[in-house]
């Protein structure tokens, strides 16, 4: 079975500071992983996606993550955060082999501080 | 282009109703997933059709939920005797042939009154 763990279910940052929302995952084959942003009454919106290859992601917005299989971790980070990064960001799990179900973590609620 | 459209977006009913929840995928794609998202909870899967079949059923939480795909298109989700416990927001996504990516639709918020 695979599992999404994202630590921190709210996270405030200053406009201008360093973002990082963390999130972890378990899987018993190599994964799939992905960043999805949620803003109010709105769908998932996908920011970035690891298959295979090259383990730093850079997707939309800014924000970039890293695969480190070693540490089963895939954070999401932005050097500047915005005012318009406010939103609820979930990180989800697939097995890759195809069209492939998702298994999404909790989500984090980001919130930017003026 | 066109997304992933959903129909209805708000569904009010009472308790003990039957429901239908439509979802429009974007043109071309093979693959059709629903999702149910909890208040303050990621979504979670209830159902994958790969075409006009169900490839995986696995997270519908019992025989009240079911869904048809009939003609590999435009799905609805059906729902029997709805309980208190229903309420949610019903995701759809789409993916093409190709794997990974899912495109998610707006969102069905289901209240049972």
């Amino acid at each position: 079975a695979q599992s999404v763990t994202q630590l921190g279910s709210h996270v405030s940052v200053s406009e201008g500071a360093l973002v990082l929302l963390r999130c972890n995952y378990s899987s018993s084959v190599p994964p799939y992983l992905f960043w999805y942003v949620q803003y109010p009454n709105q769908g998932l919106q996908l920011l970035l996606k690891y298959t295979t290859g090259a383990t730093l992601v850079k997707g939309i917005n800014g924000f970039e993550a890293e695969f480190k299989k070693s540490e089963t971790s895939f954070h999401l980070t932005k050097p500047s955060a915005h005012m318009s990064d406010a939103a609820e960001y979930f990180c989800a799990v697939s097995k890759g082999f195809g069209n492939e179900k998702l298994t999404f973590g909790t989500g984090t609620r980001l919130t930017i501080i003026p | 282009g066109a997304g992933v459209s959903q129909t209805p977006s708000n569904k009010v009913t009472e308790k003990g109703k039957y429901v239908e929840l439509r979802c429009d995928p974007i043109s071309g794609h093979t693959a059709l997933y629903w999702y149910r998202q909890s208040l303050g909870q990621g979504p979670e899967f209830l159902i994958y059709f790969q075409g006009t079949g169900a490839a995986d059923d696995s997270g519908l939480p019992n025989d009240r939920f079911f869904a048809v795909r009939p003609e590999g298109s435009v799905s609805t989700l059906k729902i029997q005797r709805t309980e208190r416990g229903d309420s949610a927001v019903y995701l759809c996504a789409s993916s093409p042939t190709s794997p990974d990516e899912q495109f998610f639709g707006p969102g069905t918020r289901l209240t049972v009154l």
